[in-house]
């Protein structure tokens, strides 16, 4: 089994629905991102957490809201998805190690029409 | 800002050398990554370098200059697998997020 598990890998909606996305994880770490990736634009930060009691703003993070059940669980959504809002997006996690090396979750496509 | 440069795309030939280039200006300094990404998957990690000069890993290898705000990634006898997209990224210090660079899409041909 992955070790970050993202669920649903895919999924296609409407304008102005409310979309959550997951992502648990079993590597034990204590930080969690959410990136989305488009086609020329590389990967961009939404979201990230370094503990429970931890949400940080990345640079796209409009749009979008997050929150961190739990160590292991960490959930983005899209409170109105709008078609700019189709990506596909990561989850990742990282330790406590000095490196910063991420873990990506398998992604999650999402089309908004 | 954080500005991470690297070629959009590159082409090669089996069995040949590649070399992708990253030029970096981050406040902060604390390692780079390269990430190997196939299509439609995750990035999986391939190396990281936080000294001058260059960490070899089998067929790919990594270099380093501080200095310059400059590494590459190496590449030897390319394999039609090797097709993906590779990412660049800065670790400014333990307590901030990787910044990626937008990718370079390499293509390998027969």
């Amino acid at each position: 089994d992955a070790d970050v598990t993202q669920t649903p890998r895919n999924r296609i909606t409407k304008t102005g629905k409310r979309i959550m996305l997951e992502c648990s994880q079993t590597k034990g770490h204590d930080r969690m991102y959410w990136y989305r990736q488009d086609p020329g634009l590389g990967l961009r930060l939404i979201y990230y957490s370094f503990d429970v009691k931890d949400i940080n703003k990345g640079e796209i993070s409009d749009g979008y809201s997050v929150s961190r059940q739990a160590q292991a669980k960490f959930s983005l959504s899209l409170e109105s998805a709008i078609p700019n809002q189709t990506a596909l997006y990561f989850c990742a996690t990282s330790g406590r190690e000095n490196t910063g090396e991420l873990f990506f979750g398998e992604g999650s496509r999402l089309t908004v029409l | 800002g954080q500005n991470i440069d690297q070629p959009t795309e590159m082409t090669a030939t089996e069995g040949a050398i590649v070399q992708i280039n990253c030029t970096y200006q981050t406040s902060g300094f604390n390692g780079l990554f390269w990430y190997q990404q196939h299509a439609g998957e995750a990035p999986t990690f391939l190396s990281y370098n936080v000294l001058d000069g260059l960490e070899e890993k089998g067929r790919f290898s990594s270099f380093l200059s501080r200095s310059k705000g400059y590494s590459y990634l190496l590449l030897k006898e390319l394999q039609m697998k090797d097709s993906a997209s590779y990412l660049c990224a800065v670790s400014r210090s333990g307590n901030t997020p990787l910044v990626f660079g937008k990718g370079t899409r390499l293509s390998v041909i027969a």
